[in-house]
């Protein structure tokens, strides 16, 4: 079955980086759209970025453009967010998420992680 | 960007009835060349990731039990659970993914009445 597994959040301070990966099992990860989803404690859901199954279509959520870089390694299943700059405002719990189609990288999502809880605070 | 706006915020419902739950999109879903609404539903119980319920605005995902349906077209969106019980207690959300940046309501919280 489909695996979605977050790792790398923490406490940090802003203006700080922070490294988030989701390490992928079960389907082909080289196939899919990928996404990384956030949602601040006590609130809704915020898309952050996609990434095309071969990582040459990326989209970010204007709330994050210039800040995080998206990536993905197929060669590792592992998909990544780099997050630098980081505000008080990007406090919250983060996401891995497979998009639904193998064909189309805007999609809704059929698979998501435990997610990682991201800390930013003086 | 597509502003989703739900109602109510929060919902109680007496176990055995019917919840009703609205979505409202400020720009149709309706990509007319795929007849398709691209609209998906998603379930949030406390502590755990979401899970999608509905897409394509009607489609049940595999596994999803049938007293949830979804319907509506264009701008205006509804997702029905027919049959209330305790563990459909959560948080549900509509999305678009007609278009970047993806976008979300903002959550209706289902309780037991």
């Amino acid at each position: 079955q489909v695996q979605l597994v977050e790792s790398g959040g923490g406490v940090v301070q802003p203006r700080m980086s922070l490294r988030l990966s989701c390490a992928a099992s079960g389907f082909a990860f080289s196939s899919f759209g990928m996404h990384w989803v956030r949602q601040a404690p006590g609130k809704g859901l915020e898309w952050v970025a996609v990434i095309s199954y071969d990582g040459s279509e990326i989209h970010y959520a204007e709330s994050v453009k210039g800040r995080f870089t998206i990536s993905r390694d197929n060669s590792k299943n592992t998909l990544s967010l780099q997050m630098n700059n980081l505000r008080n405002e990007d406090t919250g719990v983060y996401y891995c998420a497979k998009g639904w189609d193998n064909i189309v990288t805007i999609n809704f999502f059929d698979a998501w992680g435990q997610g990682t809880r991201v800390t930013v605070s003086s | 960007d597509i502003v989703m706006n739900q109602s109510p915020d929060s919902l109680a419902v007496s176990l055995g009835e019917r919840a009703t739950i609205n979505c409202k999109s400020s720009q149709s879903l309706l990509y007319t060349s795929r007849n398709k609404d691209f609209l998906a539903w998603y379930q949030q119980k406390p502590g755990q990731p979401p899970k999608v319920l509905i897409y394509w605005a009607s489609t049940r995902e595999s596994g999803v039990p049938d007293r949830f349906s979804g319907s509506g077209s264009g701008t205006d969106f509804t997702l029905t659970i027919s049959r209330l019980q305790a563990e459909d207690v959560a948080v549900y959300y509509c999305q678009q993914y007609l278009t970047t940046p993806l976008t979300f309501g903002q959550g209706t919280r289902l309780e037991i009445k």
